[in-house]
């Protein structure tokens, strides 16, 4: 079975850190651009950011550019995601993609369940 | 950056109904345009992409279309499993449309 599973969040003061995981199962991990998109409470969906197979290319919304970090382990099939300055605005439930980018769909075709970060 | 913009952004319908959702795009972008379909507490799943092209095991009542700047997303006949948020998003920049909710009438 393909999947998704985040951990790592949790309550975090605002200027300060937190880490979030994603591992991969079901899927040769190391094949597929991975995602992380964020949903603030009772909001819409915000792409976060996105690493492609290799980690050469990387890419951030503008809203977390420069305090985020997307990073990725394919012997240990994981995403991460470094949350640093941390701010209210941050507070969200984060989901990690599979990014098809370079595939048929274009699209993030599996989803985690999510881990929420809550930032006061 | 391209905004998209869903319209409506809550809609009312009963079981049975046809439903149309709206995505438009402030700027030509690549095409690649997907929806998806959110249910409380659940992760998006993606229902249809590069506008219509249907993922596998979505049922055929759901249809995208549309082209350039304006795309639709509807649901021929609802079902009770189909009331949910839906979202739009463009690739080439990514951005996610803003969610139209259906809800029961």
């Amino acid at each position: 079975e393909v999947q998704l599973v985040e951990s790592g969040g949790g309550l975090v003061q605002p200027g300060g850190s937190l880490r979030l995981s994603c591992g991969a199962s079901g899927f040769t991990f190391s094949n597929y651009w991975m995602a992380w998109v964020r949903q603030a409470p009772g909001k819409g969906l915000e792409w976060v950011a996105n690493i492609n197979q290799d980690e050469r290319e990387q890419y951030y919304a503008g809203s977390v550019r420069g305090r985020f970090t997307i990073s990725r382990d394919n012997y240990r099939n994981s995403v991460y995601l470094q949350m640093n300055s941390l701010r209210a605005e941050d507070t969200a439930l984060y989901f990690c993609a599979r990014d098809d980018i370079a595939g048929s769909t274009k699209a993030f075709d599996v989803w985690g369940q999510g881990t929420m970060v809550s930032v006061s | 950056d391209i905004q998209m913009t869903q319209s409506p952004s809550s809609l009312s319908a009963s079981v049975g109904d046809r439903v149309t959702i709206t995505c438009r795009a402030s700027q030509s972008f690549s095409g690649w345009l997907a929806w998806y379909q959110q249910k409380p507490g659940k992760a998006p799943k993606l229902l249809i992409y590069k506008a219509s092209t249907l993922e596998n095991g979505v049922p055929s009542r759901f249809s995208g279309g549309g082209f350039g700047t304006e795309f639709t997303l509807t649901i021929s006949s609802l079902q009770p499993d189909d009331f949910a948020t839906y979202y739009c998003q463009s690739r080439g920049p990514l951005t996610f449309g803003g969610g139209t909710k259906v809800e029961i009438k």
